[in-house]
């Protein structure tokens, strides 16, 4: 099965408004990191945001919120006031505390184009 | 602060042939990771090195080779390159093996093998 699991065909939305890129994850280690990261068409990675499983508020960086969901074992990305710059693909990853590497296990990942 | 490099940054070579990739961090973090990217797999991990000398198969180690004698490299080597080899390939590295700790990536290698 799956670990991440990003199921959205390629996404729009208008400049300035708001958007909600989903993920979903599979695990059962209670102790847990959920990271996004964007990738745009220049090719590198760039790190937006952190959950922790035991984190008690959603996580904000600027523009940048999650929407975690521990139930339902989603932390999907708000990405408010969208910009054109925005537009790119993004990458949800797990990180599970039992992992003996530290390692990231990424989904395939959603591809978001902003409309001016 | 020059952070994490990769060389070279594209690549085109035949089958058969042997390739090594560059990374370098100048961190000094402990962990550092070879991912691969390819349309419809997201990323997915070669191999990773928790410290100099210690090295370990992630997801898909099949055709490559790494080692680790510094810290602050990690090079990776397509020992006979094959097609199903062409791929974007990414250096990642990070200071703890902790939950909430943040992978920083390379720029990237664009290899395309003929």
């Amino acid at each position: 099965a799956q670990k991440i699991t990003q199921t959205q065909p390629g996404m729009f939305v208008q400049e300035k408004e708001a958007v909600t890129l989903d993920c979903t994850y599979d695990t059962s280690d209670p102790s847990y990191g959920l990271f996004w990261y964007k990738q745009p068409s220049s090719g590198e990675m760039i790190f937006l945001i952190y959950q922790g499983s035991y984190d008690q508020q959603n996580a904000t960086e600027g523009r940048y919120s999650l929407n975690f969901q521990k139930a339902r074992k989603s932390a999907n990305l708000v990405i408010s006031a969208s910009q054109l710059g925005d537009s790119a693909m993004y990458f949800c990853a797990m990180r599970e505390f039992a992992g003996a590497n530290s390692k990231l296990t990424f989904g395939k990942g959603i591809t978001l184009s902003v409309r001016p | 602060d020059a952070g994490i490099t990769q060389s070279p940054r594209y690549k085109i070579t035949e089958t058969g042939r042997q390739v090594t990739l560059m990374c370098h961090q100048t961190w000094s973090h402990s962990y550092m990771f070879w991912y691969r990217q390819d349309l419809g797999h997201g990323l997915r991990l070669i191999y990773y090195s928790a410290a100099a000398d210690i090295t370990d198969k992630g997801e898909v180690p099949d055709g490559y080779v790494v080692s680790r004698s510094k810290t602050e490299n990690f090079p990776l080597t397509l020992e006979s390159a094959t097609r199903s080899q062409t791929s974007v390939y990414f250096c990642a590295s990070s200071l703890f093996r902790t939950v909430k700790e943040t992978q920083y990536f390379g720029p990237g290698t664009r290899l395309l093998v003929l």
